[in-house]
């Protein structure tokens, strides 16, 4: 079974931190990692990672995949108290018809 | 293109009571998806679609039921509702072999 583990759960930051989020997940045949930002609505995709060491980036938000050591990291920069959010990991297998194995989420609230 | 639209928003059931929500996307995606999520849980896939009239089992299935007559529509079936199927509701779709997943807004559901 596809298992996805996010840490910390949930914390707290002052606006202008910087926040660093982990996921690390046990999946056979990986294909891809993803990140979503979830508000008080539906998840939004931010990155799809399929190859280690290749940093994706989006605006004060980036995020970097490490396939031999079996983790991913979500970092946001200068945060902003639109940052507050819960930031899901998902792992998805070959061969899985994109079905993918959710972690718990991050939560992550900036207070100004 | 409204992407993925599901109804109702907002539903309170009294146990015992069936109930169906509806899911509809307009991006002609052949693979959609239902996912419960519970606080702090994340997303637990709930059925599954890769077409118009094949469905399957993800990993919570017991108590619900779907079908797919169309590539549009994906209806998820509550028979004999319980508190225990207390839950925000989110149905997504994707491209083939494309791991993004879009999200529908969410249906909230309540059974006392």
């Amino acid at each position: 079974e596809d298992k996805v583990v996010q840490s910390p759960l949930s914390l707290v930051v002052h606006e202008g931190d910087t926040v660093t989020l982990n996921c690390s997940y046990e999946v056979t045949n990986f294909r891809s990692l993803l990140w979503y930002k979830q508000e008080k609505k539906a998840p939004t995709f931010l990155f799809m990672l399929t190859s280690s060491g290749i940093e994706k980036k989006s605006g004060r938000l980036s995020s970097i995949l490490d396939k031999k050591e079996l983790f991913s990291i979500l970092n946001i920069t200068a945060t902003q108290t639109g940052d507050s959010a819960i930031y899901l990991c998902a792992v998805e297998a070959l061969y899985g018809n994109n079905r993918l194995a959710f972690g718990k989420g991050n939560q992550v609230v900036v207070i100004p | 293109n409204a992407g993925v639209t599901q109804t109702p928003k907002f539903r309170i059931l009294k146990i015992g009571q069936s109930m169906t929500l509806q899911c509809t996307q307009d991006m002609n995606h052949n693979y959609m998806y239902w996912y419960r999520q519970d606080p702090g849980m994340g997303l637990k896939l709930i059925y599954y679609s890769v077409g118009a009239g094949i469905t399957d089992k993800g990993e919570v299935p017991n108590g619900y039921n779907v079908s797919r007559s169309t590539t549009e529509d994906f209806p998820l079936r509550l028979e004999l509702a319980a508190p225990s199927q207390t839950s925000v509701y989110f149905c997504a779709s994707s491209y083939v072999r494309d791991g993004r997943q879009y999200f529908g807004p969410g249906t909230r559901l309540t059974v006392t």
